[in-house]
């Protein structure tokens, strides 16, 4: 069984202020790294899909960093705005054809 | 609107019942996940299909079946219910038969609450 950990488990941040948080993953028989967005009572939301070591993903004020031989993944979110707030999900699908989530990081950020 | 389209939103059901969940790819999309997420746990894999074909299986019940037919859509099949498997039932779909490049689309999810 695949193990995907994500931490912090949740995070409040004021507005303004600059976040990131971890995704931990095994570091053997990579192939990919997801970043999905999910906010309340809505589906989750493709961000980031990163393949090769040493990969940075941009988009906007979000952006990821991706370290497969240390198994561990960076999001950071530059400037929080309240409309960031929502659970941030990583995935990965180690060897096999799905995908397995992490537990996510609940971020709220703060006005 | 993703272009996944999942129904119904929302089923309330007795123990022992058996209900279907539908799921309509995005088009172009071959492949189709189920996903069952059950209060304070993550998103569990149940099973995958690509192009009518069963790809990949996770820890679906046995009491859980599913299928997809040759338009691409595809049905989960929950049967003998038990309380709990009151949970969000999530689809996603992909282009390709693994998620190596492209992420999953994910429909709007059904709410089943078994009483």
């Amino acid at each position: 069984i695949l193990n995907v950990e994500q931490s912090p488990q949740s995070l409040h941040v004021q507005e303004g202020d600059s976040t990131n948080f971890t995704c931990s993953f095994p570091s053997s028989n990579f192939y990919a790294l997801h970043w999905y967005r999910w906010e309340t009572a809505k589906s989750p939301e493709a961000l980031f899909v990163m393949t090769l070591n040493g990969d940075e993903k941009k988009k906007g004020r979000i952006s990821a960093t991706l370290n497969t031989k240390e198994g561990y993944s960076y999001l950071y979110i530059k400037g929080s705005q309240p409309e960031d707030s929502a659970t941030y999900l990583c995935a990965s699908p180690g060897s096999a054809r799905q995908l397995t989530f992490g537990s996510g990081t609940q971020l709220t950020v703060l006005p | 609107d993703s272009g996944v389209t999942q129904t119904p939103k929302h089923l309330i059901t007795a123990t022992g019942q058996r209900v279907t969940l539908r799921c309509s790819p995005r088009s172009g999309d071959l492949s189709v996940y189920w996903y069952q997420q059950s209060l304070d746990q993550g998103l569990q894999f149940l099973i995958q299909y690509y192009n009518g074909e069963e790809r990949a299986k996770g820890n679906i019940l046995e009491r859980f079946s599913a299928q997809q037919f040759p338009d691409l859509h595809s049905e989960l099949n929950l049967s003998s219910l038990e309380l709990g498997d009151s949970a969000l039932y999530f689809c996603a779909s992909s282009v390709d038969s693994g998620p190596l490049n492209y992420g999953y689309t994910f429909g709007s999810g059904t709410r089943l609450t078994v009483v």
